[in-house]
This record gives C-alpha cells, structure tokens and sequence, in this order.
C-alpha cells in the first residue's frame, strides 16, 4: 500500500543532543513538509521541499534542518539550538494541486 | 488577522444532530480548501477537497464555498460519536508554492 512512514513513533532527547526524524513516502509525490503541533495548537510549517535537493524554511525553521537526498526521503533533524523541541511531528506530501496527506506522526519529548 | 480563521470550539452537538463547522480565510486568489479531521493523538486525516463555488457532498459530509464571502463550511449529518475530533480547514493559494495554510482547528464532540 502506497502511504507516508514517519519513524519513530515516539523519541527522546537528551539535553546538548541532535536528534533525526525520518519521513519516507512512495507515493511518487514531488513535495514534501514538515510540521509541529503543540497541544491544543494547530499546524505550523518548519521546512518544505518541491524537487529532490531544494528545500524551503518555513514559518518556525530555527533549530531545525532537514535534506532531500532523494524524492522518496526527507528526514528533519531537531538540533540543540532548537530549545523547546516537545511536540508532535507531521511529515506531509503531495503532487500537484492535491491535498496533503500525512504520516502518522513523531512525539518527541525532552529527557 | 490570521490567513485562516476557525472557531476553536469545542462544539458540542447531540447525536443525530447536524454539525456547522465553518472557516474564514483573507487571501482573496486561494484556490483549493480542505478540511481534515484529527483525532486525539492522532495525524489529520482528509475527508473533503473543494475546489470550485458551491456545495459537494460525500455521503454524511456536505463541504461549502463561497468565495466572494471568502468562507468555506463543512456539514455533518446525522452525527456520530466517533465524529468527535478536531476539525482542521486548510487552503492553497496560487502564491503559496504548494504550501497549504492551516486554521488552528474546531473541536466537536458528539454527545450519545
């Protein structure tokens, strides 16, 4: 079945560490997103790429990074710059005009 | 002003009922709308693209444009429990390079 992957599920991090959230797709999709939400909060966008090795910052890019080596991977790294990092992570895609759809999520908290 | 404008909510509805959630957005060329429905600890899920003025329907859920008034709805008949989530309105825009805006979301919560 053709879907979004998100791994983990759920992640740690250690004060000072960086951490790498994986998002694979084989929907032959050409954009992919990233997302945090806070509790209670809605979406917000912190890195976007339309075409294999170009990406975008969003709205909340700082203590983030993300590449896109390849169509199907775009794999977002919260480093230690970024001070709050609990959240919930959503990795997106989609092709053309048409909605996006999600993966299942990443919930990151402090350690 | 925030590009997407939702009612936070929550709404509560009792089961059988219609439930009207709505949204407000102020960028006048937004094409495509969207609403997904999140559950609790969950990822959002899409349940209705509009595109065009008007009304569309799919099956318990009737999505609703207009956009001289630059507000989109989203219907649900009959409602059940399992209804009960957070409602997400998302557009695009023509400008936007593919990003979707998202509002901050409804709550409903369907009473037995």
């Amino acid at each position: 079945d053709g879907g979004i992957t998100q791994s983990p599920k759920y992640l740690f991090r250690k004060e000072g560490q960086n951490v790498t959230l994986s998002c694979e797709q084989n929907l032959n999709h050409d954009a992919m997103y990233w997302y945090r939400q806070d509790p209670g909060q809605g979406l917000r966008l912190i890195y976007y790429s339309q075409i294999v090795n170009d990406f975008q910052k969003g709205d909340i890019a700082e203590g983030y990074s993300v590449s896109r080596e390849k169509k199907e991977s775009f794999p977002l790294t919260v480093t230690s710059a970024q001070k709050n990092p609990t959240a919930f992570y959503l990795c997106a895609s989609s092709s053309g005009d048409q909605p996006q759809h999600f993966g299942d999520g990443t919930r990151l908290s402090i350690l | 002003q925030k590009e997407v404008e939702q009612n936070s909510g929550p709404l509560s509805v009792p089961e059988g009922a219609i439930a009207s959630l709505n949204c407000t957005y102020s960028d006048r060329v937004s094409q495509s709308f969207f609403w997904y429905r999140q559950y609790s600890g969950k990822s959002p899920e899409l349940i209705m693209s509009i595109y065009s003025n008007g009304d569309k329907e799919d099956g318990r859920f009737t999505a609703q444009l207009n956009k001289a008034s630059q507000y989109v709805s989203l219907l649900i008949r009959d409602s059940q429990p399992s209804d009960s989530a957070t409602y997400l309105c998302a557009l695009r825009t023509y400008t936007n390079a593919g990003k979707s805006t998202f509002g901050d979301g409804t709550t409903l919560t369907v009473k037995p």
